[in-house]
């Protein structure tokens, strides 16, 4: 059984720093890796899917890599700013199922 | 565009009540899921749906959780009777399809669940 972990669980930065989010899982035989970003009170927003056969997605000032043999991934947010401060959740997708496996996720806050 | 959108937002309904949390997916949207976000257990998928059709609902926790999807743009939660322990909040998502595993997920805000 897939299980993902997200290591910090709560983050306060201060503005402007390069920061990193990490996730890991345990089974290496994924499909694809998520990331999302969950403000309070809304839902889900997709900010990056890497698929199996790739090493790394951008997009802005996010990058994430995936690293299949060791079962991680992370997410990279450079000059961080207060509009980032949310809770960052990954999603391992098993390539024997199409259930997607999330992690508890890492609270952000980015203070001026 | 618009997303996907759920109703009600907000459901406060005493113990024994049956409950009914309804779900919109983007239009074209072939999958449908519904999860549960508590803080003990985080994200759990409950039950999701390609072409209206249930697919694996092993996540359901009892017999008292049934979820139906009668057309491609419209799904429900039924919760019957709810109990304190069903509190959380319930979200739904859509996606063009998981079949090649290329399509990420959109999700509705979520309805938040307060059983009393």
């Amino acid at each position: 059984k897939q299980e993902v972990t997200q290591i910090p669980a709560a983050l306060s930065v201060p503005e402007g720093e390069n920061l990193v989010l990490n996730c890991s899982f345990t089974d290496s035989a994924i499909y694809n890796l998520q990331w999302f970003r969950q403000d309070p009170g809304k839902g889900l927003t997709s900010l990056l899917l890497i698929q199996s056969s790739q090493r790394e997605q951008t997009s802005g000032r996010l990058n994430a890599s995936l690293d299949k043999s060791s079962g991680r991934s992370t997410l990279y947010i450079a000059a961080s700013q207060p509009g980032d401060s949310a809770t960052y959740l990954c999603a391992a997708l098993s390539g024997g199922s199409y259930i997607p496996t999330f992690g508890r996720g890492t609270s952000l806050i980015v203070h001026p | 565009d618009a997303g996907v959108i759920q109703s009600p937002r907000h459901e406060v309904t005493e113990m024994g009540q049956e409950v009914t949390l309804r779900c919109k997916p983007i239009s074209g949207h072939d999958y449908l899921f519904w999860y549960r976000q508590t803080m003990m257990r985080g994200l759990e998928l409950l039950i999701y749906f390609n072409n209206n059709v249930p697919i694996d609902d092993s996540g359901m926790p009892e017999d008292r959780f049934s979820a139906k999807m009668p057309n491609a743009s419209f799904s429900t939660l039924k919760i019957q009777p709810s109990e304190p322990r069903d509190s959380a909040v319930y979200f739904c998502a859509s996606s063009p399809g998981t079949g090649t595993g290329r399509q990420p997920q959109h999700f509705g805000d979520g309805t938040r669940l307060s059983i009393l």
